[in-house]
């Protein structure tokens, strides 16, 4: 069965360093997302992405992070400066468009920002 | 804008003793109604959905919801409950008007299990 994948599983970094979160979502579908888990929190929306553009995004999602899909596969999310409080479970998801919403997701990246 | 709440944060059920897990939400018009299980570790598993149609759904692993409009809620339910079932659960909510809108999560709900 197709599956989103994530890289890394596991990132730590030093404050104020840039990272990149990998995702390829499933092949055929259309939108992408990124979505994060503060420990023991719930799980928060930050962006949407289709047509190769931003389609929505949260307040969370400020100037510090930007999303591409840099070729036909593979959906990134930049942290260009990262905080402590950016520590958390990353997850990208990816959605086929027609009769179902069903959004899969990855596994998820575990951020540790020191 | 939607949002959806889990009023139990934990929930103590012995093995072979039912489960029900609350959800609520709020959402002008009939939402898409999602549970997803989370493990220790690991990411979000589908439990089942709903979008229209029988307003009882059967998702995985012997789970079921039942969406009641009149109280905007969409409980999970389980007849017996197994040990391997311990995770935390998550209720969420999406849009109609927009496949590209974002699900919107409930504060999750801490199963644990009792030999």
């Amino acid at each position: 069965e197709p599956e989103v994948t994530q890289t890394p599983s596991h990132q730590v970094t030093q404050m104020g360093q840039e990272v990149i979160l990998r995702c390829v979502p499933i092949s055929n579908h259309l939108y992408f997302y990124w979505y994060r888990q503060i420990l023991g929190q719930k799980v928060e929306f930050l962006v949407s992405f289709y047509n190769n553009e931003i389609s929505e995004k949260s307040e969370i999602f400020d100037d510090q992070f930007s999303v591409e899909r840099p070729d036909g596969s593979n959906f990134t999310l930049k942290i260009r400066s990262t905080k402590l409080e950016d520590s958390a479970m990353y997850f990208c998801a990816s959605l086929q468009t027609g009769s179902s919403y069903e959004q899969y997701f990855g596994p998820g990246t575990r951020l540790t920002v020191t | 804008a939607q949002s959806v709440t889990q009023p139990d944060i934990h929930i103590t059920v012995s093995e072979g003793a039912s489960l029900e897990l609350r959800c609520n939400y709020s959402y002008g018009a009939t939402p898409y109604l999602f549970w997803y299980v989370q493990s220790p570790g690991q990411g979000l598993q589908l439990l089942l959905k709903y979008f229209s149609g029988d307003t009882l759904v059967q998702g995985i692993k012997g789970f079921e919801a039942e969406f009641k409009r009149s109280q905007s809620s969409f409980n999970l339910r389980k007849p017996s409950v197994h040990w391997s079932d311990a995770a935390e659960y998550f209720c969420a909510v999406g849009a109609r008007n927009n496949a590209g809108n974002m699900l919107t999560f409930g504060g999750g709900t801490r199963l644990m299990v009792k030999p």
